[in-house]
């Protein structure tokens, strides 16, 4: 199995562009996680899908920010306008879905806010 | 709210000491509690994890003690060898009927040769 895909890798873009980061789950998982991992806030759980349902948004820091996922094996976390304090790195994670079960993490997107 | 606090933050040991890394949940609901370890530049990946129903689980060099009494669980590393070096997360699950995890601030592990 390829584990979680995520993509880009690296992204550096200018403050007020629209940035969009991609996560391919693990096949048959069914929850997927989206976190956000910065040196002063350490590890953020921003969203997460359960069967392709939006189950907890709680985390997402403000409208700026939007997920979506429109089938199983892809999901997408868009940043519109973009700000040099979403400067960060995204993680996407999956699971079989079920409380207790071990989160597979992607190998992070590092987003660059100029 | 729930909240997981890890100690230290930073962890310097020798090759072959042993090295042990702390966590505290507010959660008495709290049922799983996994372990990260995640080096430069990569996701983090699950090490062990320990269910509410055990006290002790150790895999190899590695193992986790819980006391859900005190809500607090450990990790234990013996004979450290320098691809140990990492930065370390421990995670509470959240009460049943979520599937999120709280996760700990991690400590970074040095391990000196």
């Amino acid at each position: 199995d390829a584990g979680v895909i995520q993509s880009p890798r690296h992204e550096v873009t200018e403050m007020g562009q629209e940035v969009t980061l991609r996560c391919k789950p693990i096949s048959g998982h069914n929850s997927l996680f989206w976190y956000r991992q910065t040196m002063m806030r350490g590890l953020e759980l921003l969203i997460y899908f359960n069967n392709n349902v939006p189950i907890d948004d709680s985390g997402m820091p403000e409208d700026r920010f939007s997920a979506k996922m429109p089938n199983a094996s892809f999901s997408t976390l868009k940043i519109q306008p973009s700000e040099p304090r979403d400067s960060a790195v995204y993680f996407c994670a999956s699971s079989l879905g079920l409380a207790g079960n071990e989160q597979y993490f992607g190998p992070g997107t590092r987003l660059t806010v100029t | 709210g729930e909240n997981v606090e890890q100690h230290p933050s930073t962890l310097s040991v020798q090759e072959g000491d042993s090295a042990v890394i702390k966590c505290t949940y507010s959660d008495s609901a709290s049922n799983y509690f996994p372990w990260y370890k995640q080096e430069l530049g990569k996701g983090p990946q699950l090490i062990i994890d320990i269910r509410s129903n055990v006290g002790e689980k150790k895999d190899q060099r590695i193992a986790v003690t819980l006391n859900k009494t005190a809500k607090h669980f450990s990790l234990h590393i013996t004979e450290t060898q320098p691809e140990d070096s990492a930065v370390y997360f421990c995670a509470a699950s959240m009460p049943s009927g979520t599937y999120k995890y709280i996760f700990g601030t991690g400590t970074r592990l040095k391990v000196l040769a």
